[in-house]
């Protein structure tokens, strides 16, 4: 079975403050990805990487691929309070169809 | 871009009865579809594979006879908790494949049993 750690699950900072979440595993993924998910939604996806070293940039966001491709890091810069919400890192569980398995889940809260 | 739509967002419903959560995707064909379930403060957990026209395939641990699942047309699958009891209570999400290898997420159902 392959599992994601996902650390730290609970993150309170300060507005302004960078934070990076990691998602880790011992299985190798073909691809990972990060999503969003506000109370009472469904997650909403933030990004896909496919190619082990890869890093992607959206805004403020950096996600990077470890070069095993067993690794994934989501990097804030300069959180603000809308950043405030469930970070979900998600890997595909083999067999096709987008069958995924989901990381713990981080919870950040960025206090003005 | 594919939306995938669930319905209903909530439900209350009694102890010992049965509900239905639809999974519908909009504008686009999806021949398998998943379920998952979410604790509060947890992260998601894959229940079942829905395959349309076959058999549902479930995860370990996950009882079928309790969460009935119907995947009866390429664009609808019905997940049906059974004799729903408290510890059901839960957000159901459903999810349909994109362009590999992203999904496409519902709203989820927050079912609350009494």
């Amino acid at each position: 079975t392959q599992l994601l750690e996902q650390s730290p699950q609970f993150l309170s900072i300060q507005e302004g403050e960078n934070l990076t979440v990691y998602c880790n595993s011992s299985s190798v993924f073909s691809s990972l990805q990060w999503y969003r998910q506000e109370p009472g939604e469904g997650p909403v996806l933030l990004v896909t990487v496919v190619t082990g070293g890869e890093v992607k940039k959206l805004k403020r966001l950096t996600f990077q691929f470890g070069d095993a491709r067993k690794d994934s890091s989501l990097h804030i810069t300069a959180a603000q309070p809308g950043d405030t919400g469930l970070y979900l890192c998600a890997g595909d569980a083999g067999g096709g169809a987008q069958k995924l398995v989901f990381g713990q889940g981080t919870r950040l809260t960025i206090n003005p | 871009g594919a939306v995938v739509s669930q319905h209903p967002s909530r439900v209350i419903c009694k102890s010992g009865t049965s509900v239905k959560i639809e999974c519908r995707s909009l504008d686009f064909q999806a021949t398998t579809m998943f379920w998952y379930r979410q604790f509060p403060k947890q992260s998601l957990m894959l229940m079942a594979t829905s395959n349309e026209g076959s058999k549902a395939t479930y995860e370990q641990g996950v009882e079928k006879d309790k969460f009935l699942i119907n995947h009866a047309s390429l664009t609808l699958s019905t997940l049906t908790v059974t004799s729903a009891h408290p510890e059901d209570s839960s957000f159901y999400i459903c999810s349909a494949p994109g362009v590999f290898p992203e999904a496409f997420f519902g709203q989820g159902t927050r079912l609350t049993v009494v």
